[in-house]
């Protein structure tokens, strides 16, 4: 089945900088890509996803990237505020397949 | 709408009592999750659905039990509660309507405690 590895676990950043978020994926046949934010407290809520038949796809400050013949993926958060501070996790399926798997979950801290 | 709505929000259980943790959803779907969360860790699928009669488990089933008999209800049920199963647990849907409609619909938690 499907593993999803994300790194790192943790990321502290300076307001104002960027933040990279790192995921891999095991299985050829994933096509769909989405980004979950969790804030403190709050549920999951995705922030942006992307299919493999782009390789880039921006939202204002976020954008995700992906790399089909590496089978890696990334979020990049620019001009970081503290709302940004969050848990962010990837994921990855078939597209239109019934699960979802989720990698391990990065922890954004943005330090005023 | 409220989306998908889960009760109770906090729980403390004895070893080895039993509970129902409930979810409802309000938007039609036909699929729902359960999910796991432990401290620092990702999202663990416990059991999901595709439809009312119909439920598969996912990576972490054992000690666990679902049923479906409406679209909108997806109760989640520990039996025998052990201190492994303190975590939070989610409830999740979304609409089995096609690519366009991937995006999971997570329902506030419910955080369980196992002493």
């Amino acid at each position: 089945g499907e593993n999803v590895e994300q790194h790192p676990s943790t990321l502290s950043v300076q307001e104002g900088d960027s933040a990279v978020i790192k995921c891999t994926y095991s299985d050829s046949a994933s096509n769909y890509f989405p980004w979950y934010k969790q804030e403190l407290g709050k549920r999951p809520q995705l922030i942006i996803d992307i299919r493999s038949n782009v390789g880039e796809k921006k939202d204002q400050r976020i954008a995700v990237t992906l790399n089909k013949t590496a089978k890696h993926f990334s979020l990049h958060i620019t001009e970081t505020q503290p709302e940004d501070s969050a848990v962010y996790f990837c994921a990855a399926s078939i597209q239109g397949a019934q699960k979802l798997v989720f990698g391990q979950g990065t922890r954004l801290t943005i330090n005023p | 709408n409220a989306g998908v709505t889960q009760t109770p929000k906090f729980r403390i259980l004895k070893i080895g009592q039993s509970m129902t943790l409930q979810c409802a959803q309000d938007m039609n779907h036909n699929y729902m999750y359960w999910y796991r969360q432990d401290p620092g860790m990702g999202l663990k699928l416990i059991y999901y659905s595709v439809g009312a009669g119909i439920t598969d488990k996912g990576e972490v089933p054992n000690g666990y039990n679902v049923s479906r008999s409406t679209t909108e209800d997806f109760p989640l049920r520990l039996e025998l509660a052990a201190p492994s199963q303190t975590s939070v647990y989610f409830c999740a849907s979304r609409s089995s309507g096609g690519a366009t409609n991937e995006k999971l619909f997570f329902g506030s938690g419910t955080q369980l405690s196992v002493l």
